[in-house]
């Protein structure tokens, strides 16, 4: 049982360079979440999809976009990289928002 | 909304001796409480979670944390460290709903032999 899976596991990406980060998961889940961890800010909410078809901003939204292809998979995409944007992100996923959040094991991205 | 606190920001301990991770929350409503550890280079675990019931939950691995509504915290504790518990510990709250899950910044746990 893989819970959540992210790829890829780490990026080097140029400012202004596009890409996609793809996250799934196999345990069901209702809602699904996208997070930056960065140091001495704790974990902080870009974007979440409470359910199937649905997505809502987090805390920091500016920069990136959603998409819940289907209740497996929600990827996140950054249209144009900035260095600022260089982080450690999480995807996490539980049956519903009250409930305790399986995380991924996480994609180190730096733009340069 | 909710917000949390952790304490300290870095607790070293040496090995086999008992640690106390400080959490406080503040929220108008009430509240489900987690914990989560983070070893390095992985992403977070569900350590243990306390939803209604028995205020003092356990988790698999000896860490026990109490809820304790008059002073708005949910503090975890060990009584004896090992040297495989060094990792980050976040606390977090929820409201009821689900709408505002909110993680503290994290105590960063190193035992020392």
């Amino acid at each position: 049982n893989a819970g959540v899976t992210q790829t890829p596991k780490f990026q080097v990406l140029k400012t202004g360079q596009s890409m996609t980060l793809q996250c799934a998961q196999d345990m069901n889940h209702n809602s699904m979440y996208w997070y930056r961890q960065d140091p001495g800010m704790g974990l902080r909410l870009i974007y979440y999809s409470a359910s199937e078809g649905t997505t809502d901003k987090g805390e920091v939204p500016n920069g990136y976009n959603v998409s819940r292809l289907n209740k497996r998979e929600f990827s996140l995409r950054l249209e144009s990289a900035a260095p600022s944007q260089t982080s450690v992100y999480f995807c996490a996923s539980s049956v519903q928002r009250n409930y305790g959040y399986t995380f991924g094991s996480g994609t180190r991205l730096t733009v340069v | 909304a909710q917000s949390v606190t952790q304490l300290d920001s870095q607790v070293p301990v040496f090995e086999e001796a008992p640690v106390e991770l400080r959490c406080n929350y503040s929220s108008s409503v009430s509240v489900y409480l987690f914990w989560y550890v983070q070893y390095p280079n992985q992403g977070l675990q569900l350590l243990l979670k306390y939803l209604s019931g028995s205020t003092l939950v356990e988790s698999i691995n000896g860490f026990e944390a109490e809820f304790n509504k008059s002073q708005t915290s949910f503090h975890l504790r060990k009584p004896s460290v090992h040297i495989s518990d060094t990792a980050e510990y976040f606390c977090a709250v929820s409201d009821r709903s689900g709408q505002n899950f909110v993680f503290g910044p994290g105590t960063r746990l190193s035992v020392l032999p």
